[in-house]
């Protein structure tokens, strides 16, 4: 069976440029989350999705990032205009869902740096 | 409010065991989970406790949890050096659904 799947695997653009990171959960998740994970840290939040809604984007700063899963299935990330303190490792997680959910399974990241 | 902290390094011998420590502060976590993350890599999941068990063993690992201290363990034992990697501690938050708060990690150098 297919891991989570991600896209690109790296990037690197100027600050200010727009980029896009894609994301294909394991078949059959209907959860997906994006998590920010900062050098030396773990991964933190940024948006979940259960489905096609987004119910929890509390830690996505809006201002300047954008997330959609239009038929509940993968996923895009994007960030426009990048800044150079959002160089990171951006992870995306797909599990089952439902009550008894309790594992997340992580695919491979995209590793960002802004110049 | 919600918190995981870990120690940053630990260096073992090879065949040694290896024991990693975590904090954590909220007392209503549901599960608490050991993640594993080699270089480049995703995080891979390892283990993971439920909050009214203190101990589960599988195979080399062994988890040891005490709710009253809020303190959780991985111990590793016979330590190899494919074992090296960076070993996340992360407690799941109630609230609907399984929001996990990890730590910062707790990088595991095996030398021989």
């Amino acid at each position: 069976e297919a891991g989570v799947v991600q896209s690109p695997r790296y990037k690197i653009i100027e600050k200010k440029q727009p980029v896009a990171f894609w994301c294909n959960p394991i078949s059959g998740h209907n959860t997906l989350y994006w998590y920010l994970q900062n050098l030396g840290q773990g991964p933190e939040l940024l948006i979940r999705y259960e489905n096609e809604e987004a119910v929890d984007d509390s830690q996505l700063p809006k201002d300047r990032f954008s997330a959609e899963r239009l038929k509940g299935v993968d996923s895009t990330l994007k960030i426009q205009p990048a800044e150079l303190g959002d160089s990171a490792v951006y992870l995306c997680a797909s599990s089952l869902g439902g009550l008894l959910d309790n594992e997340q399974f992580f695919g491979p990241g995209t590793r960002l740096t802004v110049l | 409010g919600e918190d995981v902290e870990q120690s940053l390094f630990l260096s073992v011998r090879e065949g040694d065991s290896s024991v990693i420590n975590c904090t954590y502060t909220d007392s209503s976590s549901t599960y608490l989970y050991w993640y594993k993350q080699e270089p480049g890599a995703g995080l891979q999941l390892l283990t993971y406790i439920f909050s009214n068990m203190d101990m589960k063993q599988d195979q080399r690992l062994t988890v040891l949890l005490n709710k009253k201290d809020k303190h959780l363990s991985l111990r590793i034992a016979d330590t190899q050096t494919g074992d090296s990697a960076i070993y996340f501690c992360a407690e799941s938050i109630t609230g609907g659904y399984n929001k996990l708060i990890f730590g910062a990690g707790t990088r595991l150098a095996v030398h021989p």
